[in-house]
């Protein structure tokens, strides 16, 4: 078992849809969750940053945590074609030394 | 303000091969880490680098060696390539053992 999972996709959604991208993971010692946007032919870009559970809001972008569940999402709201791309889940703690786990990446289209 | 510069953007290689791969982080940025992204799923941990040494190390074999110089900038060099090289290879800065990542564009490395 990974230890973060992530549903591939692909996802397509119709522009202005609420998109739910989601991830779980297996290792309690995480506490830094972060969200990744990947264009084709790019290098991850930062989205979201969440220490520990909780809410954070950014935009149209609002980031989940559930530690008790080991879960977190990232939901997208209004979605425009320009938010297709790859997203990937990542995550650390204090006994990584600053080592990423990212998940697969969830491959999303947003149709015009 | 420049981000993290990779060099070059395309590689190919033949089996057996040996390649050097370049990386200037974002400035003001002191650590630099690698990962492999194989197509079609998250990136992988290969190893980190602070203080000209190397700090953390991913699961990947000895092949995969790199050097950090007094500026910063960084290279990872891999020996004996084999096919399953073939991958994109992102290098991320931060200040300090992050995890507030910041990525280049990444290399594309073919092995024929």
């Amino acid at each position: 078992q990974k230890e973060v999972e992530q549903d591939p996709g692909p996802l397509s959604v119709p522009e202005g849809a609420i998109v739910s991208l989601n991830c779980t993971y297996s290792n309690s010692a995480f506490q830094y969750f972060m969200w990744y946007r990947q264009y084709s032919r790019k290098g991850p870009e930062l989205l979201m940053y969440t220490y520990s559970s909780g809410n954070k809001e950014d935009g149209r972008f609002t980031a989940q945590v559930d530690k008790s569940s080991k879960y977190i999402s990232l939901f997208i709201r209004d979605s425009q074609p320009s938010d297709s791309a790859t997203y990937l889940c990542a995550m650390s703690g204090s006994n990584q030394g600053g080592k990423l786990i990212f998940g697969q990446g969830t491959e999303l289209s947003v149709k015009p | 303000d420049a981000g993290v510069t990779q060099s070059p953007t395309h590689l190919i290689k033949t089996r057996g091969q040996q390649v050097t791969l370049r990386c200037s982080p974002k400035s003001g940025h002191d650590t630099v880490s690698w990962y492999q992204q194989a197509l079609g799923q998250g990136p992988q941990f290969i190893f980190q680098y602070y203080e000209e040494e190397e700090r953390q190390r991913g699961n990947f074999p000895d092949r995969f060696s790199g050097h950090q110089f007094p500026n910063y900038s960084s290279e990872l060099n891999v020996n004996a390539l084999l096919l399953g090289d073939s991958a994109l290879y992102l290098c991320a800065s931060s200040l300090g053992a992050g995890p507030g990542y910041t990525f280049g564009s990444g290399t594309r490395l073919t092995v024929v």
